[in-house]
């Protein structure tokens, strides 16, 4: 079974600063989707950013990026020019690349932003 | 703008109460997922719909059930609530396969069991 790890339960960063968050995986598939997923405290969960491991470009959306090392299926966030809306619970999940598949999520690391 | 809807955002029953908590999507989605989340567990997969009347069971499907008669709306039923069982419950939607769609989720209901 896949499992997704988040290492740091909770991270924090000074408003316009650059904050990386970790997320390990474990699967034995070769061919996958990684996503990141934001929940503010309203608690509506988003779609930050999602990672084909067959493209070895890192996924990118606006200050949002990805390092995707995919040897060492390590999938982290960067988010780059923090602002106080970034502050939020944030969620690794994997889903197989075939098949009608559940996301498996991690523990998820909770973010805030200092102003 | 597509939509997840819970009907509760906050919900407290008694212990032994039959609760059901509904989900819907007007987004013709085939998929529907019920997930719980407590803290330091991160969300845990409770059971998901891939059509009307399918249902398979996730990772901690005891002492829930699920019913799902319209494409449209998902059910998660506790039998017999237990203060375990107490816990954030969000539902989600999506289109049916393809590993990279996007999950939308509903705003969550609350629960609390007394």
């Amino acid at each position: 079974a896949q499992t997704v790890t988040q290492s740091q339960p909770e991270m924090s960063v000074q408003e316009a600063e650059t904050v990386t968050l970790s997320c390990t995986y474990d699967t034995s598939e070769s061919d996958y989707y990684l996503f990141w997923y934001k929940q503010p405290p309203s608690r509506q969960m988003i779609l930050v950013i999602r990672q084909e491991a067959y493209k070895q470009q890192n996924a990118t959306e606006n200050r949002f990026s990805v390092n995707f090392q995919k040897a060492a299926k390590s999938f982290s966030l960067k988010i780059s020019d923090s602002q106080l809306g970034d502050a939020a619970m944030y969620f690794c999940a994997y889903r197989r690349f075939s098949g009608n598949t559940p996301l498996v999520f991690g523990k998820g690391t909770r973010l805030s932003v200092i102003a | 703008d597509v939509k997840v809807t819970q009907s509760s955002r906050y919900l407290v029953k008694r212990t032994g109460e039959k609760v059901f908590l509904e989900c819907v999507q007007d987004m013709d989605h085939e998929n529907m997922f019920w997930y719980r989340q407590d803290p330091g567990l991160g969300l845990r997969l409770i059971y998901f719909s891939y059509d009307v009347k399918m249902k398979e069971k996730g990772d901690i499907p005891e002492g829930y059930s699920v019913s799902r008669e319209k494409k449209e709306r998902f059910s998660l039923i506790l039998e017999s609530a237990s203060t375990n069982q107490t816990s954030m419950y969000l539902c989600a939607s999506s289109l049916r396969g393809g590993g990279n769609t996007e999950a939308f989720f509903g705003q969550g209901t609350r629960l609390t069991v007394v």
